[in-house]
């Protein structure tokens, strides 16, 4: 699913860093999500913006504050991360968060917390 | 919340080959979709397939909704096919949550 692009694809950062993810769809999708995924498992949802709102945040710490500037971007703000929130991280959108509609991925950030 | 389940857990395959992936989940959907997530990291949408079947190239998809199963066929496989295949559902109670298996993790072996 190359329509939802995200930035950057990797990322290397120290626990006193402060980084942040971008995504972004032109596809008119009005609910976007982060999802955490490690290795060998399947994604976990992280948030839901839907219409421009935060709608759902599973219990993620602090530490992980998303971001929704407008109906096409969505951004992952990190600060003083641990070593085990290395992860892939991706991003996904639906045309809206009602009516069970499919889900469409980015290719994901890599990052890495030394 | 909803449960699902896939299997195998591990298919090997020789090249060429042809072979099914299951998927059960314990309470009824508003959504299903099957995802290839390749060794790169990227999950691919295969099928939006809440109910039918569809086919699209030597992959095809069959959801029974009423059994609460869906299936994945490969068919002639190729070692691109190899990588994660994951089933993700959407339960009637969250509109939003989509609910991943554990995957089934396919090597095609040249």
């Amino acid at each position: 699913d190359t329509e939802v692009t995200q930035t950057p694809k990797h990322l290397v950062m120290g626990m006193t860093n402060k980084k942040s993810l971008k995504c972004e769809q032109h596809m008119g999708h009005r609910a976007m999500y982060w999802y955490k995924q490690k290795a060998k498992k399947p994604p976990e949802l992280m948030f839901v913006y839907s219409y421009e709102k935060l709608s759902i945040n599973e219990s993620v710490p602090s530490r992980f504050s998303p971001e929704c500037p407008n109906s096409s971007l969505l951004n992952l703000h990190l600060h003083a991360l641990q070593p085990e929130d290395s992860a892939l991280y991706l991003c996904a959108s639906s045309q809206d968060n009602g009516v069970a509609q499919p889900q469409h991925f980015g290719d994901g950030t890599r990052l890495s917390i030394l | 919340g909803i449960q699902v389940e896939q299997s195998p857990p591990d298919l090997i395959l020789q090249e060429g080959a042809n072979s099914t992936l299951r998927c059960n989940f314990s309470d009824s959907v508003n959504n299903l979709q099957w995802f290839h997530q390749n060794p790169w990291g990227q999950l691919i949408n295969l099928f939006y397939i809440p109910s039918g079947t569809k086919q699209n190239g030597r992959l095809s998809a069959t959801t029974v909704a009423t059994e609460r199963y869906s299936l994945l066929y490969i068919s002639s496989s190729q070692t691109t096919d190899s990588g994660v295949y994951f089933c993700a559902v959407v339960d009637r109670s969250n509109d939003y949550k989509l609910s991943f298996g554990a995957g089934t993790t396919v090597t095609v072996r040249a």
